[in-house]
């Protein structure tokens, strides 16, 4: 059972540019959580989906951000007209209801 | 507000010392606790969890924390380090609902001398 699979690992984008980040969950897993870690800082949440519906957003920033997890296929975490600031690592996790939290090994997003 | 701090930002420890990460909440009701290790360019692993019962809880790669309500703290420990726990370690509690929607601490940074 593969794990929590993120890509790509490493992403480098130009400002004003669009960051696309995906997450496979582990197989059987149907919620998503999006966590963002700056340097020296702990991880934030962002946001929690499960299938086709946002659970809870309360940690996303209000412009540029945005989550999807489509009925098919992997989530995206979606970051338009990125900004130095956004330069961090992002992280998944999945989980079956109820259940541990799994992470991925993230994607360290560069904009330059 | 639901709140976790890790007093320690840096701890050197000699390889077959004992270890004690210190870890702090603030929470209104009966947390969820959680240790996670992260080595270098990595993901997060479990290493144990508390939701009720037993205050001693074990965990894997022989980590074990304790409750302490009285005290809001849930340290880790473990009686002798391998220099492979080198590491950066965050708590965190659940923030309601599941168990994937956390609020972490900012990390102890692990540094084992041989």
């Amino acid at each position: 059972n593969a794990g929590v699979m993120q890509n790509p690992r490493h992403l480098v984008r130009r400002r004003g540019q669009e960051a696309r980040l995906r997450c496979s969950p582990m197989k059987g897993h149907s919620h998503v959580y999006w966590y963002r870690q700056l340097p020296e800082e702990g991880l934030k949440f962002m946001v929690y989906l499960q299938k086709e519906n946002i659970i809870d957003e309360s940690g996303m920033p209000k412009e540029r951000f945005s989550a999807e997890f489509p009925k098919e296929g992997p989530s995206i975490l979606r970051i338009q007209q990125v900004v130095r600031g956004d330069s961090a690592a992002y992280f998944c996790a999945s989980s079956a209801m109820d259940a541990e939290a799994f992470f991925g090994q993230g994607t360290r997003l560069t904009v330059v | 507000a639901q709140s976790v701090t890790q007093p320690d930002i840096h701890i050197t420890v000699s390889e077959g010392a004992s270890l004690e990460l210190r870890c702090n909440y603030s929470y209104g009701a009966t947390p969820y606790l959680f240790w996670y290790v992260q080595s270098p360019g990595q993901g997060l692993q479990l290493l144990l969890k508390y939701f009720s019962g037993d205050t001693l809880v074990q965990g894997i790669k022989g980590f074990e924390a304790e409750f302490k309500r009285s005290q809001s703290s849930f340290n880790l420990r473990k009686p002798s380090v391998h220099w492979s726990d080198a590491a950066e370690y965050f708590c965190a509690v659940g923030a309601g609902g599941s168990q994937g929607n956390l609020i972490f601490g900012k990390g102890t940074k692990l540094s084992v001398k041989p």
